[in-house]
């Protein structure tokens, strides 16, 4: 049962433009989302997160916006450089989960020059 | 400090051996957590510390799993007469408690090969 879905495996994008990486979750005690981005032979990072009080976060060129009602949030990258290739996931908590993450299995964003 | 160190980073081993895995994480991180991630999949929940006490368990971590944090320190993953299935990058994070998913700390993996 895969909680977490992002159901776009992969994305290529043009130097310069939006890169927008969604996320649809089913569990309603999710209520903290986060964002991690992975390069090939590393751990994941942590890159931007988003409570479920909040609509929307920006940090930088990156921004989450979460829509609770359709369960689903997204992670716009504006804009895009050929850096931020790397496979990104979505990942989401319940507030008592003693921090256990549940990661959607992965987009692999292209950005070309 | 240079963030959480995983040894080996890789492993290759025979279908029925037994093998062991090393964590260290941040010094002052008093979470440790276990992920394993398959090929074009995310990474799953194994297992969690707090300090030296092993918290919480996933259905995943089957008998031949074990996982120690002995001192609340560093942690070790053991995997007992290994199957094919059991090839994955497995991953070790820390945290302190309380600074939600935004304070994990990922080491780099141990990809581990069942042949």
């Amino acid at each position: 049962d895969q909680q977490v879905k992002q159901n776009s495996p992969s994305l290529s994008v043009q130097e310069g433009r939006i890169s927008i990486l969604n996320c649809d979750y089913t569990n309603s005690m999710f209520d903290y989302f986060l964002w991690y981005k992975k390069y090939p032979a590393e751990g994941p990072t942590f890159l931007i997160s988003i409570s479920s009080i909040k609509d929307k976060n920006e940090d930088g060129r990156f921004t989450v916006f979460l829509n609770k009602s359709a369960k689903h949030l997204s992670l716009h990258i504006v804009p895009s450089q050929p850096g931020d290739s790397a496979v990104y996931f979505c990942a989401a908590k319940p507030q008592a989960a003693g921090n256990k993450l549940t990661f959607g299995g992965g987009t692999r964003v292209l950005v070309k020059p | 400090d240079t963030g959480v160190s995983q040894n080996p980073r890789h492993k290759i081993t025979k279908r029925g051996q037994n093998v062991t895995f090393r964590c260290d994480p941040i010094s002052e991180h008093n979470r440790l957590y276990w992920y394993r991630q398959t090929l074009g999949q995310g990474p799953e929940f194994l297992t969690y510390f707090q300090n030296e006490a092993q918290l919480e368990k996933s259905r995943l971590l089957s008998d031949r799993f074990s996982a120690e944090r002995p001192k609340g320190s560093f942690s070790t993953l053991e995997i007992q007469r290994t199957e094919q299935g059991d090839s994955a990058m497995y991953l070790c994070a820390s945290s302190v408690s309380g600074t939600g998913g935004s304070g994990y700390t990922f080491g780099s993996g141990t990809r581990l090969t069942v042949v």
